[in-house]
């Protein structure tokens, strides 16, 4: 079946701009993660969905980041006033599993490269 | 200290040479851990998770989990240069909920 699709691929914003992620999980999936990927560092984490409820946001690094899931299953990251800190590739990832389970695969997409000038 | 600690290499090994990924990590209430591997410019890939301790063997990767030691291990036998990759330990689990905790990865060059 299709694995987790992301959009746009690539986006350029100028500095203040405010920007849209969207991430498309695999069917089925209940939890879905964000995260962000500096250029030569491994990928940390920004925020967790289970369905539509948002359990964790810990790891989202200012109140410009915003994320929802709606109806638990297409989800969006929105930030808000981009800076250039913000520049990074944003993955999603989605797993059929909730949190707490030991097999808990996450199954990536391509991820957003977002670049702010 | 970091959480979840690789060295960032790059780690060179010739053609059907055994490639061995090391990994620590700091929380002992870890429970999962997670095997990446991610080409240039791709996503992460998932290659194999383990969660009790001693080897897990898939196809030429094995996986080995020390949590005594605080340590998970990757092995590549008979390594390819298609296996050429940064490869990423990820571990869940414990304080950290369902997130995955990433180290920096170590970048993996195979020379045929």
């Amino acid at each position: 079946g299709a694995g987790v699709s992301q959009s746009p691929r690539y986006k350029v914003a100028k500095r203040g701009q405010d920007v849209a992620l969207r991430c498309d999980p695999i069917s089925g999936h209940v939890s879905l993660f964000w995260y962000q990927q500096a250029l030569g560092q491994g990928p940390e984490f920004l925020t967790y969905f289970q369905n539509e409820a948002q359990l964790d946001k810990s790891g989202l690094p200012s109140d410009r980041f915003f994320a929802e899931r709606p109806e638990g299953s297409v989800s969006t990251l929105k930030i808000q006033r981009t800076q250039k800190e913000d520049s990074a590739v944003y993955l999603c990832a989605s797993s059929w599993r909730a949190q707490g389970s030991l097999n808990n695969e996450q199954f990536f997409g391509p991820g957003t490269r977002l670049t702010v000038l | 200290q970091k959480e979840v600690e690789q060295n960032s290499g790059p780690l060179s090994v010739p053609e059907g040479a055994i490639a061995s990924l090391n990994c620590t990590y700091s929380d002992r209430g870890s429970q999962s851990f997670f095997w990446y591997r991610q080409y240039s410019g791709k996503s992460p890939e998932l290659i194999m998770f383990i969660y009790s301790n001693g080897d897990k063997e898939d196809g030429r990767f094995t996986a080995q989990l020390n949590k005594a030691s605080q340590y998970v291990s990757l092995l590549i036998r008979d390594s390819q240069p298609s296996d050429s990759a940064t490869y990423l330990c990820a571990v869940n689990g414990g304080n950290q909920g369902g997130k995955l905790i990433f180290g920096q990865g170590t970048e993996l060059s195979v020379k045929p």
